[in-house]
């Protein structure tokens, strides 16, 4: 079983409409992040989110929105959607959820990714 | 502005050759160290990573890495590579009382292994 799954895996869209794409966990982290991955440009952190309460913009937050709906879900919206937001999208988690270093934290775990086409 | 540089974008081989991916990365504080490979239509996984200690760490599937704290590099090797082992390879870092406080990502290398 997926511990970290994303729905829908791919999406074609038009310009202008509202898209969310979600992720879930069941690895029982705190931590949740959205990324965006374009060709040659690795990864790109969206926003991030430490917990139910702690949401942060990440590098490139600029027409996108986040919902931390609770310890296991985190969704990703654009809000007006664009051609330039055709991307690969991955959601990460990471935490401790038992005994060891706090660096354990740092270690990310990501989900299969949605691909989202803006035409 | 705190970075991760990989060196090569695309690295082509034939099997059995030997492979090293360089990474540096800029700042000089603490910092854990990874390796994340993502095989072509899949999401990234961990090779391997660096705390604290050995600077000499083993992943899975035969990868090793170095931190060479000196010259801020982590680099990826292996000794023989496989055709299995085609794929993009990320070099993250994070940074103990850096400015972004999260993993930092190279750009990513793309190896071609020819069987």
């Amino acid at each position: 079983d997926a511990d970290v799954t994303q729905t829908p895996r791919n999406r074609i869209t038009k310009t202008g409409k509202r898209i969310m794409l979600e992720c879930s966990q069941t690895k029982g982290h705190d931590r949740m992040y959205w990324y965006r991955q374009d060709p040659g440009l690795g990864l790109q952190l969206i926003y991030y989110s430490f917990d139910v309460k702690d949401i942060n913009k990440g590098e490139i937050s600029d027409g996108y929105s986040v919902s931390r709906q609770a310890q296991a879900k985190f969704s990703l919206s654009l809000e007006s959607a664009i051609p330039n937001q055709t991307a690969l999208y991955f959601c990460a988690t990471s935490g401790q959820t038992g005994p060891g270093p706090v660096s354990s934290y740092n270690e990310q775990f990501f989900g299969p990714g949605t691909r989202l086409t803006v035409l | 502005a705190q970075s991760v540089s990989q060196h090569n974008h695309h690295v082509i081989l034939s099997e059995a050759a030997s492979l090293e991916l360089g990474c540096n990365y800029s700042y000089g504080g603490t910092v854990n160290l990874f390796w994340y490979v993502q095989y072509p239509g899949q999401h990234l996984q961990l090779l391997l990573k660096y705390f604290s200690g050995d600077p000499l760490v083993k992943g899975i599937k035969g990868f090793e890495a170095e931190f060479i704290k000196s010259k801020f590099s982590f680099n990826l090797r292996k000794p023989s590579v496989q055709w299995s082992d085609t794929a993009e390879y990320f070099c993250a870092v994070y940074l103990y009382g850096g400015s972004q406080g999260n993993l930092i990502f190279g750009k990513g290398t793309k190896l071609s292994v020819k069987p």
